[in-house]
C-alpha cells in the first residue's frame, strides 16, 4: 500500500465551486504539505502543518485552505474555484532531515 | 531572477550514455539540495540528498554540490530506458526557524533503446 494517498485522483469542476482534496499517510510524519504544480513553475508551496495545531501558509496560499483533521490526514480546500487553479496538487510529508515523501497527486481541471 | 535554475530540457540520449543534469542557484544560503525523479503521472521521489559541497554517489547516480560556484548536478551512469523521466532539483534553506524548499522546475530526460 502506498504510505501518503490522495483522493481523488483526477477531478473537474466549474468555477466557483468548493471542492476539497484529501491527503493521508502512514508513515506517522508529523509534517505534511500541500504543493502545486504547474509547467514551468515547478512545485510551489500552499500550505504546511508540523501537527494538528500547528498550519502555515506558504508562497501561494491565497484562494485555498486547509484542514489538519489528524497527525495522517491533510485536506486542501479551494472555496469559490478559478480557472487558474487548474494544476496538478501534491501532498507531500516530511520524514528525517529533508526526505519528503510525495503522493501520487490530484490532477484538477477547473472550466 | 529565479532562485533556483534548471533547464527544463528535454535531453534525449541513447541507451548506456552518461547523463548530466544540473541547477544553478542564487541564495548563498541553502544549506540542503536535493535531486528527485518524478515519473509521468506520479509523485516526485527522492533520488539523493546532501548538506556539503563534493559528491556523494548512490549506485549509478553521483550528486555534486559546487557551492562555490552555486551549482549542483546529478549524473546518470549507464543510463536505462526506465530512467526516463522529470528529474527535479531542491533546495532548502533555514527560515524564521523553519526549512523552506525551492524546487527547480525539472529536466525532462529521455533515454532512447
Amino acid at each position: 500500500d502506498a504510505d501518503v494517498t490522495q483522493t481523488p485522483r483526477n477531478r473537474i469542476t466549474k468555477t466557483g465551486k468548493r471542492i476539497m482534496l484529501e491527503c493521508s499517510q502512514t508513515k506517522g510524519h508529523d509534517r505534511m504539505y500541500w504543493y502545486r504544480q504547474d509547467p514551468g513553475l515547478g512545485l510551489r508551496l500552499i500550505y504546511y502543518s508540523f501537527d494538528v495545531k500547528d498550519i502555515n501558509k506558504g508562497e501561494i496560499s491565497d484562494g485555498y485552505s486547509v484542514s489538519r483533521q489528524a497527525q495522517a490526514k491533510f485536506s486542501l480546500s479551494l472555496e469559490s474555484a478559478i480557472p487558474n487553479q487548474t494544476a496538478l496538487y501534491f501532498c507531500a510529508t516530511r520524514g528525517r532531515q529533508e526526505t519528503q515523501y510525495f503522493g501520487p497527486g490530484t490532477r484538477l481541471l477547473v472550466l | 531572477q529565479k532562485e533556483v535554475e534548471q533547464d527544463p530540457g528535454p535531453l534525449s540520449v541513447p541507451e548506456g550514455a552518461i547523463v548530466s543534469l544540473n541547477c544553478t542557484y542564487s541564495n548563498s544560503a541553502f544549506q540542503y539540495f536535493m535531486w528527485y525523479r518524478q515519473y509521468s503521472r506520479k509523485g516526485p521521489e527522492l533520488l539523493m540528498y546532501t548538506y556539503s559541497s563534493g559528491n556523494k554517489e548512490d549506485g549509478r547516480f553521483t550528486a555534486q554540490v559546487d557551492k562555490s560556484s552555486k551549482y549542483i548536478s546529478l549524473f546518470i551512469r549507464d543510463s536505462q530506458p526506465s530512467d526516463s523521466a522529470t528529474y527535479l532539483c531542491a533546495m532548502s534553506v533555514l527560515t524564521s526557524g523553519t526549512y523552506k524548499y525551492i524546487f527547480g522546475t525539472g529536466t525532462r530526460l529521455k533515454v532512447l533503446a
